[in-house]
């Protein structure tokens, strides 16, 4: 079975601009959760769906949002790009959001010049 | 507000040695704990899951430890190889309120393994 996959793998984009990342979770799984991780720092918790519902929230700006598709496939996406913004985006993929395991993409690598 | 604190920030050892790394998290409402690696621009792998109610887990060369009242966890890697160079994130998912169902990192440990 095909693991938590996300598109794209790298992304350079210029201040001002947006950005979508793409996530897929793994069969059968209907929570996805979505983390920024800054070069030297843990991941940091941005949102969580489930059931296409926004079930948590971090402290990030309202430039991000996202939105879980009926597939449970998800879009996180960002506005008027900072500098600050360029980091690791990981999704991660669980049965449901609560104690399960979860379980993380490769991630996408976003470089805002 | 929860947090977690990971000790050693990096590590060197050679080959062959059992190593620990800690985990200490400050809230104990926790549903479990889950320890992962990751390689140098990759995502995170998946190393071992700690149920709160459990004291310990192992898998291959990996236990893992939790000790919920006190807010402490470790890993113990047996025999370490060169091929166990990475970083260790350990994390935990909240039980309640504003942490319900969101993974709370540490920093990481950078383990390096020589030959």
């Amino acid at each position: 079975d095909a693991g938590v996959t996300q598109s794209p793998t790298h992304l350079i984009k210029t201040r001002g601009q947006h950005v979508t990342l793409r996530c897929s979770p793994i069969s059968g799984h209907k929570s996805v959760s979505w983390y920024q991780q800054v070069l030297g720092q843990g991941p940091q918790f941005i949102f969580q769906y489930y059931e296409k519902e926004e079930r948590g929230r971090g402290n990030f700006p309202d430039r991000f949002s996202a939105r879980q598709f009926p597939n449970y496939s998800s879009e996180l996406n960002v506005n008027a790009l900072l500098l600050g913004d360029s980091a690791l985006y990981l999704c991660a993929s669980s049965f449901w959001p609560g104690g399960n395991e979860q379980f993380f993409g490769p991630g996408t690598r976003l470089t805002v010049l | 507000k929860q947090e977690v604190t990971q000790i050693p920030a990096a590590l060197s050892v050679p080959e062959g040695e059992n190593l620990v790394l800690n985990c200490s998290f400050t809230d104990s409402a926790i549903y479990n704990l889950q320890w992962f690696r990751q390689d140098p621009g990759k995502g995170l792998t998946s190393l071992l899951l700690i149920q709160s109610s459990q004291r310990e887990q192992t898998s291959g060369r990996l236990n893992a430890s939790l000790d919920k009242s006190s807010g402490r966890s470790t890993l113990y890697i047996a025999a370490s190889q060169p091929g166990d160079s990475a970083t260790y994130l350990c994390a935990v998912i909240g039980a309640g309120g504003t942490s319900y169902g969101k993974l709370t990192f540490g920093q990481g440990t950078i383990l390096t393994v020589h030959p």
